[in-house]
């Protein structure tokens, strides 16, 4: 069965630097890779999705990449601010209607 | 404003007293989910729905039922909770019938403790 895992689990870093979280998958047979960001009290907000055609996809200072090939994909935030601290988490489907989900990297941006 | 509500947000109760938590899009999606996120397990899928009257088990459907009388509600019902249903419960919805392959949508949470 798929499994997904994130590393790290947290990662603090000063204000304005760039940085990357790490989200693996066992199964390379993906349909898409979705990214959210969950914020105490807010819910699951969708980031950006991936089809499994594609190698990128880019929102602002955000950039998800995904190779199926290696059983990865990465969330690329450049210049962080303050306001980029949340959980940040992946998830794949493994059929038409279910998703699984990483357990999330807790992001604490230091001003 | 497209959005998906629960409610309650915060609800505390005993064990075996019957609950049901509301959720609501009006974004007349056709996919709507349930899912409960537990320290350390994540985030599992609990029940879902294809369409109005067309509801499927997800990973973690004991203790649960759903109901799907109209597009956009989709309430999750505890018959008889117990203290291992305390839990942070986030209802989503999404645009198509392969809801997964689209864009997802969640409401607030709702974080229940049962005593």
């Amino acid at each position: 069965k798929q499994e997904v895992t994130q590393i790290p689990a947290a990662l603090s870093v000063p204000e304005g630097e760039n940085l990357v979280l790490n989200c693996s998958f066992t199964d390379s047979a993906i349909y898409n890779l979705q990214w959210f960001r969950q914020d105490p009290g807010k819910g699951l907000t969708s980031l950006l999705l991936i089809q499994s055609s594609q190698r990128e996809q880019t929102s602002g200072r955000l950039n998800a990449s995904l190779d199926k090939s290696s059983g990865r994909s990465t969330l690329y935030i450049a210049a962080s601010q303050p306001g980029d601290s949340a959980t940040y988490l992946c998830a794949v489907p493994y059929s038409n209607y279910q998703l699984i989900w990483g357990a999330g990297t807790k992001l604490i941006i230091k001003p | 404003e497209a959005q998906v509500t629960q409610n309650p947000r915060y609800l505390i109760t005993v064990t075996g007293k019957k609950l049901t938590v509301t959720c609501s899009q009006n974004m007349n999606h056709e996919y709507m989910s349930w899912y409960r996120q537990d320290p350390g397990l994540g985030l599992r899928q609990i029940y879902y729905s294809m369409n109005v009257e067309v509801t499927d088990k997800g990973d973690v459907p004991e203790g649960y039922k759903v109901s799907r009388k109209e597009k956009r509600n989709f309430p999750l019902i505890l018959e008889s909770p117990s203290p291992n249903q305390t839990s942070l419960y986030f209802c989503a919805s999404s645009p198509r019938l392969a809801g997964v392959a689209y864009e997802q949508y969640f409401g607030p949470g709702t974080r229940l403790t049962v005593t």
